[in-house]
């Protein structure tokens, strides 16, 4: 298993560009999240999808969109970016055994600056 | 609502020598309790999770973590620290009381563990 992938790994955009992220996971793992990593901040969600078919927002949404593509994709999207978008983002999974009380599994993660 | 606080940004040990990773939290059922490691430039790696049960959590790499409930927290712990345990070390909690929604977690802000010779 390739466990969760995330395409692109870095990437630098000028304001108001827009661009997707890319995840993916091979497990079969029903629920999904979309989480940015800032200096001093750890971790803050921004969008999850409990199962195929649903998203719903996190901490921080505002500037993003998202899309539950099938079981094994999960994109993000920024339609306008803007430099406080600077930041390194996770994707992460969590399998269907066990309820709500498994791990999540994560990935690389995108390093994304805006200019 | 849920929150979860690493009271502190940097611990610094001698190879050896015991290691505390400090995390307290605050849910209004019972906490569900992990801990995860992040290398640099890496994604967070699961060490270890508390859900019910023994209040001594073993996890990966000899890593171990005590749950406390009057006191609301919830230490990482290691009897020896080795080099190659300096990362990135976050906590994170999910009320019990939270029901459908996936399994959304709380982080911390994250601790940085500098383990020296």
């Amino acid at each position: 298993n390739a466990g969760v992938t995330q395409t692109p790994k870095f990437q630098v955009l000028k304001t108001g560009q827009s661009m997707t992220l890319q995840c993916a996971q091979d497990m079969n793992h029903n629920s999904m999240y979309w989480y940015r990593q800032d200096p001093g901040m750890g971790l803050r969600l921004i969008y999850y999808s409990a199962s195929e078919g649903t998203t719903d927002k996190g901490e921080v949404p505002n500037g993003y969109n998202v899309s539950r593509l099938n079981k094994r994709e999960f994109s993000l999207r920024l339609e306008s970016a803007a430099p406080s978008q600077t930041s390194v983002y996770f994707c992460a999974s969590t399998p269907p055994t066990g309820g709500n009380l498994n791990e999540q599994f994560f990935g690389p993660g995108t390093r994304l600056t805006v200019l | 609502a849920q929150s979860v606080a690493q009271p502190e940004d940097q611990v610094n040990v001698a190879e050896g020598n015991p290691l505390t990773v400090k995390c307290t939290y605050s849910v209004s059922g019972n906490p569900y309790l992990f801990w995860y490691v992040q290398y640099p430039n890496r994604g967070l790696q699961f060490l270890l999770k508390y859900i019910t049960g023994d209040n001594l959590v073993k996890g990966s790499y000899g890593f171990e973590a005590e749950f406390n409930k009057s006191q609301t927290s919830f230490h990482l712990k290691k009897p020896s620290a080795l080099v190659s345990d300096s990362a990135l070390y976050f906590c994170a909690v999910r009320d019990g009381m939270l029901t459908g929604g996936g399994n959304k977690l709380t982080f911390g802000t994250g601790t940085q563990l500098k383990v020296e010779l």
